[in-house]
């Protein structure tokens, strides 16, 4: 069964500390893997998208990992401000032309993180 | 561009009432999705459509769903009739064959409330 699961559910950090936020997956087959952030009352924005041959990819103080062999990706948040509280969402997408669909995205519970001054 | 627009952003109602919510996509996007948001089972896919046509609604939770595109620059869900079990976040997102990996964006989302 195809399914994304993150860890923490919640994070309390404080402002300038770094974390890092983890998914695994079990998706075949596997086309790529996003990071979305989702503020509170406001729709999930992509972070990051990642395919097969990719091992990381930055947006900023976002740095997000995947290792497809052991179907783990990481979200790390280097010196984080109190705009990074909201949830992280993983969702991983099965390849459309090997039996998946373009609506086929497998998305995790999130990551609810809070930064606190 | 204004983004994926949403209507209205929230709704309160009453169980048995009929509610409709509306999508506008981004213009030029080519598929469009709905989803339902809960604390419980997070994001899921409700039905998605391709130049209008409805591709996959297998996650249309049942017969009270029903979903509309009657163009490329509208959508419709509707529930009727309502329960208190719909009370969740609609998000209704859009994307484009031509952007890679397909990828989503979304709108502001309908809290919907059925009491």
């Amino acid at each position: 069964k195809n399914q994304v699961e993150q860890s923490p559910q919640s994070l309390i950090i404080l402002e300038g500390k770094n974390c890092t936020l983890q998914c695994n997956y079990t998706v075949s087959p596997f086309s790529n893997l996003r990071w979305y952030k989702q503020d509170t009352g406001r729709g999930p924005v992509s972070l990051t998208i990642m395919t097969f041959s990719e091992n990381t990819k930055s947006n900023g103080r976002y740095t997000a990992t995947l290792d497809a062999d052991t179907k783990q990706s990481s979200l790390h948040i280097t010196a984080s401000q109190l705009s990074d509280s909201a949830s992280y969402i993983c969702v991983v997408s099965a390849n459309p032309n090997y039996g998946g669909s373009q609506g086929n995205l497998i998305f995790g519970k999130g990551t609810k993180l809070s930064v606190k001054p | 561009d204004a983004g994926v627009i949403q209507s209205p952003r929230h709704e309160v109602t009453e169980m048995g009432q009929e509610v409709t919510l509306r999508c506008k996509p981004i213009s030029g996007h080519d598929y469009l999705f709905w989803y339902r948001q809960t604390m419980m089972r997070g994001l899921e896919l409700l039905i998605y459509f391709n130049n209008n046509v409805p591709i996959d609604d297998s996650g249309m939770p049942e017969d009270r769903f029903s979903a509309k595109m009657p163009n490329a620059s509208f959508s419709t869900l509707k529930i009727q009739p309502s329960e208190p079990r719909d009370s969740a976040v609609y998000f209704c997102a859009s994307s484009w064959t031509g952007v890679s990996y397909n990828e989503q964006f979304f709108g502001p989302g309908t809290r919907l409330t059925v009491l």
